[in-house]
C-alpha cells in the first residue's frame, strides 16, 4: 500500500489566491482527519470525516477555511482567500477506526506558504 | 481545555533508557492515551496507545497511572534513529476535542 497521499507536497501562494489541498487516504480506511502544525500552535485538529461525513469541523479556524469529502478515496481542505498566517504543514491522515483516538497513518504533509 | 505538556526536549546516549512524560489534567475518561514520533519532513507515526496501567509493544512501554493525569512513554536502549520528536494524544474531558501535547524532542547521542 502507497500510504496516505498528498498533494501538492509544496505550495507557495500569494495572498487572497485560493489554494486547495489534496488526500488519497489508505484504501479501506473510513475515517480521514486534516491537521495543521506551526510552530506556535502546535498539531491542531481541523476537521475529521468518517464514512465520508463531516464529524468534527469546531478545529477550522474560520469560514474561510472548508473541507469536503466526495467519496472514500479522495478529500480536499481549501483556503479561500490564503493570508499569510496560514502558512503551516497541512496533515492528512486516514483510520479504520471511527474517531481520532485510535491508530492514525498519516501523510508526509503538504508546506503551505502564503506571501 | 486539556493542557497536554511535556518537556521541550531531552537528551540521551545510544543504549539507554529513555522516559518521556506527558501530563494532560483533563482528560476523558474513556478513550486511549495515544503517542506519535515524527521525523523531519514528516508525518507523525503511531508508536503506542493505552488506557490505563501499562502496555508494551515492540518498540516501546507506556505507563499509566490510576489517575490518568499523566503518562509515560519508555523507550529501551534506543539508537541514533530514535532521534525525532514525540507527541502524545489525548481526548479533552469537557470539549471532547483530541489534543496533541507540544512534543518533546528527543536526540540521541553517540
Amino acid at each position: 500500500d502507497a500510504g496516505v497521499i498528498q498533494s501538492p507536497r509544496h505550495e507557495v501562494t500569494e495572498m487572497g489566491q485560493e489554494v486547495t489541498l489534496r488526500c488519497k487516504p489508505i484504501s479501506g480506511h473510513n475515517s480521514l482527519f486534516w491537521y495543521r502544525q506551526t510552530m506556535m500552535r502546535g498539531l491542531e485538529l481541523l476537521i475529521y470525516f468518517n464514512n465520508n461525513v463531516p464529524i468534527d469541523d469546531s478545529g477550522m479556524p474560520e469560514d474561510r477555511f472548508s473541507a469536503k469529502m466526495p467519496n472514500a478515496s479522495f478529500s480536499t481542505l481549501k483556503i479561500q482567500p490564503s493570508e499569510p498566517r496560514d502558512s503551516a504543514v497541512y496533515f492528512c491522515a486516514s483510520s479504520s477506526a471511527p474517531g481520532p483516538g485510535d491508530e492514525q497513518f498519516f501523510g508526509p504533509g503538504t508546506r503551505l506558504t502564503v506571501l | 481545555l486539556a493542557k497536554t505538556t511535556q518537556p521541550i526536549s531531552m537528551d540521551s546516549y545510544e543504549g539507554q533508557e529513555v522516559n518521556i512524560t506527558c501530563s494532560h489534567n483533563n482528560i476523558a475518561t474513556n478513550d486511549y492515551i495515544t503517542w506519535y514520533q515524527q521525523f523531519p519532513s514528516q508525518g507523525p507515526r503511531f508508536i503506542i496507545q493505552g488506557y490505563k496501567t501499562k502496555v508494551t509493544n515492540e518498540v516501546a512501554s507506556l505507563f499509566i497511572p490510576a489517575d490518568r493525569k499523566s503518562s509515560t512513554l519508555s523507550l529501551p536502549r534506543v539508537s541514533l534513529s530514535d532521534t525525532a520528536v514525540y507527541y502524545c494524544l489525548v481526548e479533552d474531558s469537557g470539549t471532547y476535542k483530541y489534543i496533541f501535547g507540544t512534543g518533546t524532542r528527543l536526540k540521541v547521542l553517540a
